[in-house]
């Protein structure tokens, strides 16, 4: 039972390049989120989805897309990167209830 | 607008002690609460939770106390361990349009438990 997995673990960008957090889980769970961890801070929403095809922003959007194309995965897409995208990215989903399941995280340093 | 408050970045506390970790929230709607807990390099997992219709649910060594006239929870671990030395979530769903199962978190606060 995996739960949430997201790949990669550890990425290095430079500014301007683009790359896609990918995540999946495999416990059927209608909602999904993604957030960001800053130092000190705690964890920021940046998109959720209520299903497969329903994408909405979260607290902090700016710089990135996500899509849902089926009930298992949650992309997060980045376009051009930049420092202040420098953070740790956790994917997230829940079933019935806000009991929210996370994935081990994605450390992001954009130079 | 920091729906959920914890004040306290670090706490410290001698083994077999108890910790007590702090929230407080603004909003009036949250009737829902979560504590996670976070070791580095991994990601945030459920602790414990508790409803508004409740003033206390306990889970083996952790307790949770919720106040709602003051807007005030609280984390009791005792005894407290080493393992337990980690980061602590508070967090709420809700908190703003769209879905209420979005939750909104703390700031954390780092708990040192000393040998």
């Amino acid at each position: 039972n995996a739960g949430v997995t997201q790949t990669p673990k550890f990425r290095i960008l430079k500014i301007g390049q683009s790359m896609t957090l990918q995540c999946a889980q495999d416990m059927n769970h209608n909602y999904m989120y993604w957030y960001r961890q800053d130092p000190g801070m705690g964890l920021k929403l940046i998109y959720y989805s209520v299903g497969a095809g329903i994408t909405d922003k979260g607290e902090v959007p700016n710089g990135y897309n996500v899509s849902r194309s089926t009930t298992e995965d949650f992309p997060l897409r980045l376009e051009l990167a930049a420092p202040s995208q420098t953070s740790v990215y956790f994917c997230a989903s829940s079933g019935q209830g806000p009991r929210a399941f996370f994935g081990q995280g994605t450390r992001l340093t954009v130079v | 607008d920091q729906q959920v408050k914890q004040n306290s970045p670090s706490l410290s506390v001698q083994e077999g002690r108890i910790s007590i970790l702090n929230c407080d929230y603004t909003n009036s709607m949250f009737d829902y609460f979560l504590w996670y807990k976070k070791y580095p390099a991994e990601g945030p997992t459920f602790l414990i939770s508790i409803s508004s219709i409740k003033d206390k649910n306990e889970d083996g060594r952790f307790t949770v106390f919720l106040n709602k006239s003051a807007k005030h929870l609280s984390l009791h671990i005792v005894p407290s361990q080493p393992g337990d030395s980690a980061v602590y979530f508070c967090a709420a769903p809700g908190g703003g349009a769209g879905s209420n199962y979005k939750l909104t978190f703390g700031k954390g606060t780092l708990l040192t438990v000393n040998p």
